[in-house]
């Protein structure tokens, strides 16, 4: 089925591990993003990528890392994990921007202890 | 940077009436796209009905509609005949010209049988 593909949908971390939340499309969208959703805060952007080889920082990109080498997969980094990136992360795909809304992928539950 | 901002937290609804949701949001652009979405229990965000700025008619999906007011930027949804099925997070979103949807905190939608 076409769509964003997550994994994995659930993931607990100790505190200063490191992972990688994965994401692939296969509607050969260009702009891809990551997106943290805490409560009642909505969801703020992390990180996006307009292209393969181009990414730029979202709100709040403090502790995360990307890189964009293919159209296809958009993985989001933690780099040293802390208690306050327990969020539920998706990430999201669109033809071009956002103009027309996003494809979300399922969302990924993680929590850091 | 815009702002949005969903004033109701939660409300409720008595299955087959009508409900509004409320949405504001603070921008300086005069072309962007609203969005509203949909988080129902399975995390899953569903795009339910989309507006374009530009275009003084409001939108509708349905039993989905909203009432676009540009000069209050005001962006609110109506739900007719609500279901079972429409119970869940309701978030409203903006994408303008600097690459990041803005969501608002959200409206946690209840429907009573």
């Amino acid at each position: 089925n076409a769509g964003v593909t997550q994994t994995p949908k659930f993931q607990v971390l100790k505190t200063g591990q490191s992972m990688t939340l994965q994401c692939a499309q296969d509607m050969n969208h260009e702009y891809m993003s990551w997106y943290r959703q805490d409560p009642g805060m909505g969801l703020r952007l992390i990180h996006y990528s307009v292209g393969a080889g181009i990414t730029d920082q979202g709100e709040v990109p403090n502790g995360y890392n990307v890189s964009r080498s293919t159209t296809e997969d958009f993985p989001l980094r933690l780099l040293s994990a802390a208690p306050s990136q327990t969020s539920v992360y998706f990430c999201a795909s669109s033809y071009s921007g956002g103009s027309y809304g996003y494809t979300f992928g399922s969302g990924t539950r993680l929590t850091v202890v | 940077a815009q702002t949005v901002t969903q004033s109701q937290p939660e409300m409720s609804v008595q299955e087959a009436e009508t409900v509004t949701l409320s949405c504001t949001y603070d921008t300086s652009e005069s072309d962007y796209y609203l969005f509203w979405y949909k988080q129902p229990p399975s995390r899953q965000m569903i795009l339910v009905i989309r507006q374009e700025a530009y275009k003084q008619q409001n939108a509708t999906e349905n039993r989905f509609s909203v009432n676009f007011q540009k000069a209050a930027k005001s962006f609110s949804l109506k739900i007719s005949d609500s279901q079972l099925g429409d119970a869940a997070m309701y978030f409203c979103a903006y994408w303008g010209n600097n690459n990041d949807m803005r969501f608002g905190a959200g409206t946690r939608l209840t429907v009573k049988p």
